[in-house]
């Protein structure tokens, strides 16, 4: 079965204190995967896309990584501005989507 | 990218309504979609809205609980019908845009069924 899973659910950092968010994923065949960060009362913002292992991209203070079972969302130094739930989905060969349940981040000054 | 426009932005309905929600997009789009997000929980796609053809449901959702409208590449427009507090949810809509079809989200509609 086709699933997305995002842990942990709930992270509280202290600002400065860097960390990883894990979007692991099962899909019969990967043409992307998508890390979106979502702010309450808001839409999903596009983040980042990575398409093959190895591959990385970076934002800020984000980085995006991507192994065949699963991605990582490093967060460098984080501050207060970066609390937010962030989303990862899969995109399969035939064009589905399928979203994870989210990592709500809150970042404590 | 795309800027995408959602109306209204938050409502509150009473049981046995219809509320349409309209999603415009500031270029032509092939693909537009239709997602729920009910609190605590992922996004779960309704549909996909083609134009010029019949919107394409996901299962457990039916045209006629949720009718959707394609006239343009770059509108549509999304009714909850007969609605129930189990509908009480955010809607979003979404454009798919690239070659990587990389889905770009619109603010999302917050409702509220009583």
């Amino acid at each position: 079965e086709d699933q997305v899973t995002q842990s942990p659910e709930a992270l509280r950092l202290q600002e400065g204190e860097s960390s990883s968010l894990n979007c692991s994923y099962t899909v019969s065949g990967l043409r992307g995967l998508f890390w979106y960060r979502q702010d309450p009362g808001k839409g999903p913002e596009f983040l980042f896309t990575l398409y093959s292992a190895g591959e990385e991209k970076e934002k800020e203070r984000l980085k995006a990584t991507l192994t065949k079972k699963e991605s990582f969302l490093h967060i460098t130094a984080p501050k207060p501005e970066d609390s937010a739930t962030y989303l990862c989905a899969v995109q399969a060969t035939g064009n589905q989507f399928y979203f994870g349940t989210g990592t709500s981040l809150t970042v404590i000054p | 990218s795309a800027v995408i426009s959602q109306k209204p932005s938050r409502d509150i309905c009473q049981r046995g309504t219809s509320l349409t929600i309209q999603c415009q997009v500031d270029s032509q789009v092939t693909m537009m979609f239709w997602y729920r997000q009910q609190p605590g929980q992922s996004l779960t796609l309704i549909a996909t809205a083609n134009q010029g053809s019949e919107a394409t449901y996901e299962s457990g959702f039916v045209i006629d609980k949720f009718p959707i409208s394609r006239p343009n590449l770059t509108f549509s427009t999304l009714t909850v019908s007969n609605m129930s507090p189990e509908d009480s949810s955010i809607y979003l809509c979404s454009v798919g845009k690239g070659v990587t079809d990389t889905q770009y989200f619109g603010p999302g509609t917050r409702l509220t069924v009583l």
